[in-house]
């Protein structure tokens, strides 16, 4: 069974960072894409960023970039999300999922519970 | 790149029919056979219903079913049961370095 299990969310002031986790057990985690994609509350879903099985290439959102980076570490079947130089607009539940397509995030599988961010003074 | 566009709402009885629409533009869902739509119950994760326009995951009830015409997409819940009322929301790739694109998402309601 796949399980994907994120951490690391929790109130963090603007300007700040934050890191995610995403423990993935029950499926060839080096095999897949992981994805990042977010909710903010009573709000629809956003696709935030994919990295592929060997790391790279990655992709974000433009409401991301050059402020967030996504990694993995496939000896720890881990999915990461290093959130730098929060916003307010950034609080959201975060969920990890895993992805499929060659060329891009064509559709998500398996999702995470999520873990919330909060950015907040 | 904007949001693909749904219906906030839609609802039906129980054993009818009701068919959710997912309009984007020829870069998105008018461009490629990756669109996809999700379940989404309150608090929860979402879970995959279907794939690559009209694909049911293993375990999909086959009331679920979907199309594609033009830059509009469209999820059909046939036979609708109470446990179908949830929230849904489609999605489409939208090339390698715009990523994926979702719906703002609609409310299905069992009446």
């Amino acid at each position: 069974e796949v399980q994907l299990l994120e951490s690391g969310g929790g109130l963090v002031q603007p300007g700040g960072s934050l890191r995610l986790s995403c423990a993935a057990s029950g499926f060839t985690f080096s095999s897949y894409a992981m994805s990042w994609v977010r909710q903010a509350s009573g709000k629809g879903l956003e696709w935030v960023s994919v990295i592929y099985s060997g790391a790279t290439p990655t992709y974000y959102a433009d409401s991301v970039k050059g402020r967030f980076t996504i990694s993995r570490d496939n000896s720890k079947n881990t999915l990461y999300l290093q959130m730098d130089s929060l916003r307010a607009e950034d609080t959201a539940v975060y969920y990890c999922a895993n992805t499929q397509g060659a060329a891009g995030p064509f559709y998500f599988d398996h999702w995470g519970q999520g873990t919330l961010v909060t950015v907040s003074s | 790149h904007s949001a693909l566009t749904q219906p906030p709402s839609a609802s039906g009885s129980p054993g009818q029919s009701v068919t959710i629409s997912c309009t984007g533009t020829s870069s998105d869902v008018g461009g490629y056979n990756f669109v996809s739509w999700y379940q989404q119950y309150p608090g929860k994760a979402p879970k995959l219903m279907i794939y690559e326009v009209s694909k049911r995951p293993s375990g999909v009830p086959d009331r679920f079913s979907g199309s594609k015409s033009g830059n509009t997409a469209s999820l059909t819940v046939s036979g609708l049961q109470a446990e179908d009322e949830a929230d849904y929301y489609c999605s489409s790739f939208a090339g390698s370095k715009n990523g994926a694109l979702f719906g703002g998402g609609t409310k299905l309601t069992v009446l």
